[in-house]
C-alpha cells in the first residue's frame, strides 16, 4: 500500500440497505476525514478523527457513523442508505503543523 | 457563517498566464490551500500560505492577503494538463479545512 486507498471503487446501492466504505492509510496520519463531494458544493466534511480512539462530527454527519480502532484505518458506515447520499466519497489523512491533507482516490455511490 | 468564494469557471489559452482567485470570510484563520483537481480524481495538493505574500513554486504560485481575505493562485506557461479544477481551503479556529466550490479551468489551444 502506498499513501491511501479506499474500497469499494465504485458502488450502486438499493436505499435502505447498510453500506460500509473502507478507508486505509499507510502514512502514520494521526487525523483522518470523511468528505462528500458533490457537483457545484465544495468538498464536506462528514466526519473526522483526529487520532486513534477518538472522533468527531463534521459539516454533514446526518446518516453516517465512523469508528477509528486503530491508526490505519477509518471506516464510513451508512446505516440505512438514501438517496441523497448519492455522491463521490474521498477519505483523506494528515499530521504535521502544517496539516496538509493527502487524498484517497475516492468511493462513487449511487443509492437508488 | 464561514464561506469561501471563487469563480465557477475560467478559460485560458495555452502558454498564456491565469490567476484564479478566492476570497474568504471564517472563523479564524490557520492557513490557505490551493488544491488541484483533474475529472475523477482525487485533489492533490498545490500550495500552502500562512503568512501574507506570495509563495511560488515552478510555473504555480500562490499570494495571500490576509488583511483583505484574499488569495490567488496563479499559473504560468500554461500547458493542456492543467485543464482541472482548482480548489481554495481555509484552516479555520477548530483547524478543520473548509472547502470552496473550485474553479472549474479551461485551456485552450
Amino acid at each position: 500500500i502506498a499513501g491511501i486507498t479506499q474500497a469499494p471503487t465504485s458502488q450502486i446501492l438499493a436505499a435502505g440497505r447498510r453500506m460500509t466504505l473502507r478507508c486505509t492509510q499507510d502514512m502514520r496520519h494521526n487525523a483522518m476525514y470523511w468528505y462528500r463531494q458533490d457537483l457545484g458544493l465544495g468538498l464536506r466534511l462528514i466526519h473526522y478523527s483526529n487520532t486513534a480512539g477518538t472522533t468527531g462530527k463534521g459539516e454533514v454527519p446526518d446518516g453516517y457513523s465512523v469508528s477509528r480502532a486503530n491508526t490505519d484505518d477509518f471506516p464510513l458506515t451508512l446505516a440505512s442508505a438514501v438517496p441523497s447520499q448519492t455522491s463521490v466519497y474521498f477519505c483523506a489523512s494528515s499530521d504535521g503543523e502544517r496539516g496538509e491533507q493527502f487524498f484517497g482516490p475516492g468511493t462513487r455511490l449511487t443509492v437508488l | 457563517g464561514q464561506n469561501i468564494d471563487q469563480p465557477t469557471e475560467m478559460t485560458a489559452t495555452e502558454g498564456a498566464i491565469v490567476q484564479i482567485n478566492c476570497t474568504y470570510q471564517t472563523s479564524g484563520f490557520n492557513g490557505l490551500f490551493w488544491y488541484q483537481q483533474h475529472a475523477g480524481e482525487a485533489p492533490t495538493f498545490l500550495s500552502y500560505n500562512v503568512l501574507d505574500g506570495l509563495e511560488e513554486k515552478g510555473r504555480f504560485s500562490s499570494f495571500l492577503s490576509r488583511s483583505k481575505g484574499y488569495s490567488y493562485l496563479l499559473l504560468k506557461e500554461l500547458q493542456m494538463k492543467d485543464s482541472a479544477s482548482y480548489l481554495c481551503a481555509v484552516r479555520d479556529s477548530n483547524y478543520q479545512l473548509i472547502w470552496g466550490a473550485g474553479t472549474k479551468l479551461i485551456i485552450k489551444p
